[in-house]
């Protein structure tokens, strides 16, 4: 399978201040998705781009798709300690399938 | 709602034992499952496809014969390792599609299995 690429491996940061992750795909979606993993659990949904849409906000998060890159990337604003975990991107190359998950980004917000 | 649970949480078992892993979706019906397999440190990785009542679909490099899937009903996949070994020890997660065919996937806790 086609595993995107998510940079950077490791991001770490202090409480309040705003992250950013990237992530790269290679072939045409239908969608991409964020999910976040807290150390040694399951995945938690986070949000959920459409191919025709370019931002969409969700609380504290925006997640942006350039299709013509094939790239996207999750902003995480004022962040907690809470915030801290496992964050990856997800492809769905056509509706209702499978995913193709990313490399994943390792964040810690330091109190 | 969409709540997936898997079965058991953690395993440990000897080196030949087959290990199963059961994957439910308590609060809906999910006509596909799929079953992934997380390595630590890495990213997940899509072993097969489970739908309810047929066979299951994997991925290349996966063996069928040793990762045995059943889906017999909406609400449940098990996934059976047989003749485990140390090189299994991984931890499989599992996620659910409901029947409205939606595109988000919903996650099981996982199961962290260890072979000894």
């Amino acid at each position: 399978s086609q595993q995107g690429e998510e940079d950077p491996q490791a991001l770490s940061i202090q409480e309040g201040e705003n992250a950013t992750m990237n992530c790269s795909y290679k072939t045409s979606i239908n969608n991409l998705q964020w999910y976040r993993q807290n150390s040694g659990r399951g995945l938690v949904h986070l949000i959920l781009i459409r191919s025709n849409e370019r931002e969409k906000h969700s609380g504290r998060l925006r997640v942006t798709l350039d299709t013509s890159k094939k790239s996207s990337s999750l902003l995480i604003t004022a962040s907690r300690a809470a915030d801290t975990a496992s964050y990856f991107c997800a492809q769905q190359w056509r509706a209702a399938r499978q995913l193709t998950f990313g490399s994943g980004t390792q964040l810690t917000v330091l109190p | 709602g969409a709540v997936v649970s898997q079965h058991p949480s953690r395993v440990i078992c000897k080196s030949g034992t087959s290990v199963k892993i059961e994957c439910r979706s308590l609060d809906f019906q999910a006509t596909t499952m799929f079953w992934y397999r997380q390595f630590p440190k890495q990213s997940l990785m899509l072993m097969a496809t489970s739908n309810e009542g047929s066979k299951a679909t994997y991925e290349q490099g996966v063996e069928k014969d040793k990762f045995l899937i059943n889906h017999a009903s909406l609400t449940l996949s098990t996934l059976t390792v047989t003749s485990a070994h140390p090189e299994d020890s991984s931890f499989y997660i599992c996620s659910a599609r409901g029947r409205d065919g939606g595109d988000t996937q919903y996650f099981g806790p996982g199961t962290r299995l260890t072979v000894l």
